[in-house]
């Protein structure tokens, strides 16, 4: 069965690096996501990616974020430069059609710690 | 605030009972999905159901959708071990790019 899938699993990184953020989305899949999960809350909304484009984001995306297709498989998400507070589980999802209120796939997530 | 409050926040029951969990939201949605995750691991879909639907099966889990009351809950029967989990609501609200809102999720223990 197909599923997304994301590295690295785990990332350590130092206060003010910048890290990229790897996924592979489901081969057929148009639309994009990115989340992320703050050790013990709930998941919240960072960016929604189609045709090239950022569809809608969060407040927490801001100038320090950002998301790229390179090349028809790969979905990333870069942050410049890295904060304490950014560590947290961010997941990868795609859907097929998110107006046909399709059902968003998550990844396994990467696990970030920022020090 | 769109987002989605589930209750309760924790369930504790035996392996055979059943357990019920809700979500309520705020405002008109598209859809609704509730997912599964084990301790420190990733979001697995269970099921999406849509705002014209009222009930969805899949195996042992039933989910029930009133948009009168905009509440929806999950039903796990029969309830198992590997059952224990956390299960979280997440809204598809109009006009939102697709982005999901999540509750904060139900801490599910079953107990052999």
């Amino acid at each position: 069965e197909p599923e997304v899938t994301q590295t690295p699993s785990h990332q350590v990184t130092q206060m003010g690096q910048e890290v990229i953020l790897r996924c592979v989305p489901i081969s057929n899949h148009l639309y994009f996501y990115w989340y992320r999960q703050i050790l013990g809350q709930k998941v919240e909304f960072l960016v929604s990616f189609y045709n090239n484009e950022i569809s809608e984001k969060s407040e927490i995306f801001d100038d320090q974020f950002s998301v790229e297709r390179p090349d028809g498989s790969n979905f990333t998400l870069k942050i410049r430069s890295t904060k304490l507070e950014d560590s947290a589980m961010y997941f990868c999802a795609s859907s097929g059609n998110y107006r046909a209120t399709d059902t968003q796939y998550f990844g396994p997530g990467t696990r970030l710690t920022v020090l | 605030s769109q987002q989605g409050e589930e209750d309760p926040q924790a369930l504790s029951i035996q392996e055979g009972e059943n357990a019920t969990m809700n979500c309520s939201y705020k405002t008109s949605i598209n859809n609704l999905q509730w997912y599964r995750q084990n301790s420190g691991r990733g979001l697995v879909h269970l099921i999406l159901i849509r705002s014209n639907e009222r009930e969805k099966h899949s195996g042992r889990l039933r989910v029930t959708l009133d948009t009168s009351k905009k509440s929806s809950s999950l039903l796990i029967t029969a309830s198992r071990a590997a059952d224990t989990a956390s299960y979280f609501c997440a809204t598809d609200f109009y006009n939102q790019g697709g982005k999901l809102i999540f509750g904060q999720g139900t801490e599910l223990s079953v107990k052999p």
